[in-house]
């Protein structure tokens, strides 16, 4: 099993672009969150996916929108890039409801925006 | 509203030294608490969990933890630290179900020689 995996590793934007982080995971897990972490401030929720075709805000959802595609892709998209958005970005899963919820993390996304 | 605090950003320790971080949650029901660290460049790997029962949790690499209840604590040790576990360790507490996890800010770990 791969876990969870995403793309890209590295990301440069200019402000205003737009661009989709990908994540997917095959632990067959209902849950799937999006976390930016910074400097000092810990991992952020961005949003979660309880469960496929829910979506939920977390502490820091402005300038962000996701998609569950399935039960296995949780997408993340920035429509207009601003430089506070330079981050690394953590998806995540966790086991199925009625568990403990333990989540499993992918390797991160470094984006930079100028 | 659920809250983890670790009270130390950065600590200092010699290699083969015991180690303690700290860890303090606030939570209204019987808390569910994980331990993760993280490499530099790496994604978070979970250490140790607590779910129930016994209070005093083993992990992985050596690592281990105790839930006080009375002190909302749940604070993670190591008897002997190796140059490897220079990393940064983040404190989680949740609960059943779906909902996310709540961070700690964390707590970076440097060891020397």
């Amino acid at each position: 099993n791969a876990g969870v995996t995403q793309t890209p590793k590295f990301q440069v934007l200019k402000t205003g672009q737009s661009m989709t982080l990908q994540c997917a995971q095959d632990m067959n897990h209902n849950s799937m969150y999006w976390y930016r972490q910074d400097p000092g401030m810990g991992l952020r929720l961005i949003y979660y996916s309880a469960s496929e075709g829910t979506t939920d805000k977390g502490e820091v959802p402005n300038g962000y929108n996701v998609s569950r595609l399935n039960k296995r892709e949780f997408s993340l998209r920035l429509e207009s890039a601003a430089p506070s958005q330079t981050s690394v970005y953590f998806c995540a899963s966790s086991v199925p409801a009625g568990s403990y919820n333990e989540q499993f993390f992918g390797p991160g996304t470094r984006l930079t925006v100028l | 509203a659920q809250s983890v605090t670790q009270p130390d950003i950065h600590i200092t320790v010699s290699e083969g030294a015991s180690l303690e971080l700290r860890c303090n949650y606030s939570y209204g029901a019987t808390p569910y608490l994980f331990w993760y660290v993280q490499s530099p460049g790496q994604g978070l790997q979970l250490l140790l969990k607590y779910f129930s029962g016994d209070t005093l949790v083993q992990g992985i690499k050596g690592f281990e933890a105790e839930f006080k209840r009375s002190q909302s604590s749940f604070n993670l040790r190591k008897p002997s630290v190796h140059w490897s576990d220079a990393a940064e360790y983040f404190c989680a507490v949740g609960a059943r179900g779906n909902t996310p996890l709540v961070f700690g800010k964390g707590t970076r770990l440097s060891v020397i020689a």
